[in-house]
């Protein structure tokens, strides 16, 4: 089965609104990192997460290593935050998700 | 300055050609990676490598070589191109608790 699964899968949001993504893991992790991946391709560490909350700008990341999960919490979107979030995990190997497609309207 | 660079940025190879994807990194990190990104999916990895000179397979390295000659260069190798080669390649390093990403190589099998 896949170790990483995130959700949703796709969303949709009006600019200002917020934005929940999460990402649910079957393995253990030693490291959890959130990236970002632009419409044109290229990938953007956005924060490295193994365990508990960290805060960068508008992002805030938890992690519940106990319960195998974490989320992505973005504030007052804005449409240049429209792209691809992926969240990797890695023990002895590294797993990706799918990601999660945001779409921000203005 | 990029840390992390690949070469080329995009490819057109035909079916049953050699291709080789290479990578270069400045951050002296031991580990390097090569995945493979399908429209609409995560990455999966083919191979890495945690030190010159060798190289271990990763979760789908059926189609795929890779060398390792020095701490900085790492080469992704399709003796024969297919077609479901087609997809975007990206080249990472470790370090500490984050990957560091190169900007991808577009390779399309024809």
């Amino acid at each position: 089965g896949q170790q990483v699964q995130q959700s949703p899968a796709s969303l949709v949001l009006q600019e200002g609104e917020n934005a929940e993504l999460q990402c649910n893991f079957s393995s253990t992790a030693t490291q959890l990192q959130w990236f970002y991946q632009s419409p044109g391709g290229s990938l953007v560490s956005l924060l490295s997460n193994p365990s508990g909350t960290k805060h960068t700008g508008r992002l805030t990341s938890t992690t519940v290593t106990k319960e195998r999960r974490s989320s992505l919490h973005i504030s007052s979107s804005q449409t240049t935050d429209s792209g691809t979030y992926l969240c990797a995990i890695a023990n002895n190997r590294i797993f990706f998700g799918d990601g999660t497609q945001l779409v921000v309207k203005p | 300055e990029a840390a992390v660079t690949q070469s080329p940025r995009s490819k057109v190879a035909v079916t049953g050609g050699k291709v080789t994807l290479s990578c270069h990194q400045t951050n002296n990190h031991d580990y390097m990676y090569w995945y493979r990104q399908d429209t609409g999916h995560g990455l999966r990895l083919i191979h890495y490598s945690y030190v010159a000179d060798s190289t271990e397979k990763g979760d789908i390295p059926d189609g795929y070589k890779a060398s390792r000659p020095s701490q900085e260069n790492f080469s992704l190798i399709l003796e024969l191109a297919s077609l479901s080669q087609t997809a975007v390649y990206f080249c990472a390093t470790l370090g500490g608790p984050e990957q560091y990403f190169g900007p991808g190589t577009r390779l399309t099998v024809l």
